[in-house]
Parts: structure tokens; sequence; C-alpha cells
């Protein structure tokens, strides 16, 4: 059964700071991995998502990162605003395309003005 | 930029009723989702819809759950009698080609 980990579970920082937000699975027979953003009593804003065989996916001030091998990808935001305080939450698609997302508790995220 | 919507927003409903949450997806998507979200939890996998058929559900998705599309636009699901533990956030998503899921807003289900 694939488990998702993301670590850290909250994370304070001031503006302006590069940060990473790390995501681990169990099972790296993934088609893909998908992070994405949600703010307080909201729906899931889609952000980034990279294919099983690619490396990284950019957009904008974000980066994403995944070494399926060792089962872990990263967020990387450059340059972080108070906009961007919300939780992160990482997902992967497991082997099929259209297969269901298993999620990752999330990374609650607070950027200090 | 389409997006997928969700109706109600909010409903509350009494332990044992039969509630209807409604979705409608991206519009040339074709794979349709239910996910969801009971407070200070995991997003949780509820059912997935392609070609007019369950494709895939979890252990929580029992006889109480049923999933629809009634139309060409619309994608509900049911859940037959309520129970406490039913109350959650509900996501809809649709997937088109390429991979990525888009979630809808969300439908917030109180039982008492």
């Amino acid at each position: 059964k694939q488990e998702v980990t993301q670590i850290p579970a909250a994370l304070s920082v001031p503006e302006g700071e590069n940060l990473v937000l790390n995501c681990s699975f169990t099972d790296s027979a993934i088609y893909n991995l998908q992070w994405f953003r949600q703010d307080p009593g909201k729906g899931l804003t889609s952000l980034l998502l990279i294919q099983s065989s690619q490396r990284e996916q950019t957009s904008g001030r974000l980066n994403a990162s995944l070494d399926k091998s060792s089962g872990r990808s990263t967020l990387y935001i450059a340059a972080s605003q108070p906009g961007d305080s919300a939780t992160y939450l990482c997902a992967v698609m497991r082997g099929t395309s259209g297969s269901r997302l298993t999620f990752g508790e999330g990374t609650q995220l607070t950027v200090n003005p | 930029e389409p997006e997928v919507t969700q109706t109600p927003s909010h409903q509350v409903t009494q332990m044992g009723q039969e509630v209807i949450l409604r979705c409608v997806p991206i519009s040339n998507h074709l794979y349709f989702y239910w996910y969801r979200q009971i407070l200070g939890q995991k997003v949780e996998f509820l059912v997935s819809f392609y070609n007019n058929e369950i494709s895939e559900k979890s252990e929580i998705f029992d006889d109480q759950f049923s999933v629809e599309r009634p139309d060409g636009s619309n994608f509900t699901l049911k859940i037959r009698s309520t129970k406490l533990e039913d109350s959650a956030m509900y996501f809809c998503a649709s997937k088109g080609n390429p991979e990525t899921q888009y979630f809808g807003p969300g439908t917030r289900l109180l039982v008492l």
C-alpha cells in the first residue's frame, strides 16, 4: 500500500527566504506526482505535475524535483512571499493513467512579512 | 480558465438521511473522481469513474455510497444513509489529457 509522508508538518519563515518542502513515498512504481496548494477551508489548486520519467518541473518561483528510485520529491519555493502562506500537499498517482491520487498530510507554510 | 464546480458549498443533514453532492467537471475531461477530507486529516480517495462506470474504488466506498453521471455534464455522489463519521469536505476532481487532476472547491458536509 502506498504511503506518502511530508516533512516538515509546519514551517514558518520570514519573507524573501528560499525554502524546500519534502515528500517521500513508499512505492516507487508511480505514474506521476502532483503538488497542490490548499488555503484554509478551500479546495486544492494544482501547482505542478511531474511525470515518472521526468526529473523536475518549474513554474515561476516554484521548482519540483522527483527522484523516483529513492521515493522522494521536493518543492522549492524561491523568494517566498506572505501570499505563499498555505498548506502544500504532495500526491502520487500509482501505476496507470487515471488512477487514484494518494496524498500526504501536507506542510503548513507561514511566510511572515 | 475552465474549472470544476460543486454544489452545494455546505450541507447540513441529520444522521440517516440521504444526501446528493453535485459536481460539474471540466467539459472535455473523461476521468472523474470523488475524494474526501475529514477535518485535520489527509485527503482520501473514494472512487473514480471512466467511460460511464466505476474504474476504481477505495475501501471507504461501501454500499451506502453511489456515483452517477446522469447527463453529459453532471457527476453526483450519493450517500444513502449518512453517519456522523461521514462529516467531511468532499472534493470532486476531473482529469483530461495530460494527467493533471483538477479539483473543485468542495462541499462541506456536516452530519448531526
